[in-house]
């Protein structure tokens, strides 16, 4: 059982590339998001999915588009990567609402140059 | 709109109690979470509380909620150096679509 699955893990992308991080789970949960983790900001949404076909938006949605055809996948495109994008990027699943929380997956550090 | 907020730093000596605060502004929430970061590593849940309760124990930790003052504290007895890391409080609200939202984060030291 290997949870949630972030590839790659480190990633470094010229101003203007476009990439996609990948998130896969194995544990049938429903909701996945894709959060962003700065110096003293904590975390911050930037999409969600509360089952397949079904998207929203977060927090800081510009500039990252997201789709959700199966249940296991979601992920995270940059269509043209900023060095503002700079940053540890986390996706998150829920399955049973409330007492189980979110299991995360290790993060993708992400530096835009 | 919902607001988490933690002080940034602390540190403690091994052996001592470490008490880490976490202020919210969604009187709806209807958990709250402690979550665990070690260096280079994902987010780890430590322990949660359900919005009716005022305090729950779980070995080192004991979480309080005052949910008349919206605080929430996460009390770690007898803190290790392995304790170190960065903790992040985070609260549900059903109602939102199952997002939570996190806290700045409390990155706590432990000295020798």
């Amino acid at each position: 059982n290997a949870g949630v699955t972030q590839t790659p893990k480190f990633q470094v992308l010229k101003t203007g590339q476009s990439m996609t991080l990948q998130c896969a789970q194995d544990m049938n949960h429903e909701y996945m998001s894709w959060y962003r983790q700065d110096p003293g900001m904590g975390l911050r949404l930037i999409h969600y999915s509360v089952g397949a076909g079904i998207t929203d938006q977060g927090e800081v949605p510009n500039g990252y588009n997201v789709s959700r055809s199966t249940t296991e996948d979601f992920p995270l495109r940059l269509l043209s990567a900023a060095p503002s994008q700079t940053s540890v990027y986390f996706c998150a699943t829920q399955g049973r609402q409330g007492s189980y929380g979110y299991t995360f997956g290790s993060g993708t550090r992400l530096t835009v140059v | 709109g919902e607001d988490v907020e933690q002080s940034l730093f602390l540190s403690v000596r091994e052996g001592d109690s470490s008490v880490i605060n976490c202020t919210y502004t969604d009187s709806s929430s209807t958990y709250l979470y402690w979550y665990k970061q070690e260096p280079g590593a994902g987010l780890q849940l430590l322990t949660y509380i359900f919005s009716n309760m005022d305090m729950k124990q779980d070995q080192r930790l004991t979480v309080l909620l005052n949910k008349k003052d919206k605080h929430l504290s996460l009390r770690i007895a007898d803190t290790q150096t392995g304790d170190s890391a960065i903790y992040f409080c985070a609260e549900l609200n059903t109602g939102t679509a199952s997002k939570l939202t996190f806290g700045t984060g409390t990155r706590l030291q432990v000295t020798l």
